[in-house]
C-alpha cells in the first residue's frame, strides 16, 4: 500500500517550453506532498511543500514563477517547469507521508528532465 | 555542521559480508527514516523508526534516542544490495525530512 505514481519518468524538451510532472497518490489521500530535485551524485534538495487547496511553500532560492506547483485534489500534485532552460535539467521526485504506514514516506519513481 | 551525518560516505564489501551504516543527528526528531536509492533514481523507504529496533528480511535498523544515533545493518550482503542508503529525520510536525548525504554501498560478487 501507500503508492505514489509519478509520470513521466523521462522527458526531453526544448529550451523555452514548459513541462508538467504529475504525482498521484493511488491508495491514500495526500494532503501534503513534497517536491525534490536531485543533481548527479548529490543528495535530494527539497524544492517545495505542496498543500492541498492552498499555495505551496517554497524553499529559499527556489523560483516560484519557474516551478509552478498545483495541488488541486487530495490525490494529485503537479510540478510545472516553465520556460525550461538546460540548467533545469535534473531528476525531480515527489514524496508523501501517508501517516500510519509502517514505512514512513513513500516516493514517486522520479522524472528525469533533459532540456536541450 | 550538518544536522544529519552519515558514515561511511562510501563502502565497498564482498558478497556475504555484514554491513553497517551509521547515522547521527543533532536535533530533536519525531522519527528517523532509512531509505534506499537505486542507480535509476527510484527511492524506497526501508524503515521508519522512533525507538528500538526493526527487522525486515536481511535488513535491521536500530535507533538510540538518547545518543541520537541510528544504524542500518545488512546481513549476508548481496550485489543487489548495491545502492545509496540515506538516513533522514523527521524534525517537526510539518513532516519535512532532513536528509543525510547518503552512503554509497557496492557489494562485489
Amino acid at each position: 500500500g501507500a503508492v505514489v505514481s509519478q509520470h513521466p519518468s523521462r522527458v526531453i524538451c526544448k529550451s523555452g517550453t514548459s513541462v508538467k510532472i504529475e504525482c498521484r497518490s493511488l491508495d491514500f489521500q495526500a494532503t501534503t506532498m513534497f517536491w525534490y530535485r536531485q543533481f548527479p551524485k548529490q543528495s535530494l534538495m527539497l524544492m517545495a511543500t505542496s498543500n492541498e487547496g492552498s499555495k505551496a511553500t517554497y524553499e529559499q532560492g527556489v523560483e516560484k514563477d519557474k516551478f509552478l506547483i498545483n495541488h488541486a485534489s487530495l490525490t494529485l500534485s503537479t510540478l510545472t517547469v516553465t520556460s525550461a532552460h538546460p540548467e533545469d535539467s535534473s531528476f525531480y521526485i515527489c514524496s508523501a507521508y501517508p501517516g500510519g504506514w509502517n514505512y514512513g514516506y513513500t516516493f514517486g519513481s522520479g522524472t528525469r528532465l533533459t532540456v536541450v | 555542521k550538518n544536522e544529519v551525518e552519515q558514515s561511511p560516505q562510501n563502502l565497498t564489501a564482498q558478497e556475504g559480508e555484514f554491513i553497517t551504516i551509521n547515522c547521527s543527528y543533532s536535533v530533536g526528531i519525531s522519527a528517523l527514516h532509512w531509505l534506499q536509492q537505486h542507480p535509476g533514481g527510484g527511492i524506497v523507504s526501508l524503515f521508519m523508526l522512533s525507538s528500538g529496533k526493526k527487522k525486515h528480511g536481511r535488513l535491521i535498523a536500530t535507533i538510540n534516542i538518547q545518543e541520537k544515533h541510528s544504524s542500518l545493518h545488512i546481513t549476508a550482503s548481496h550485489p543487489r544490495d548495491s545502492a545509496v542508503y540515506i538516513c533522514a529525520v523527521m524534525k517537526d510536525s510539518n513532516y519535512q525530512l532532513i536528509w543525510g548525504a547518503g552512503t554509497k554501498l557496492i557489494i562485489k560478487p
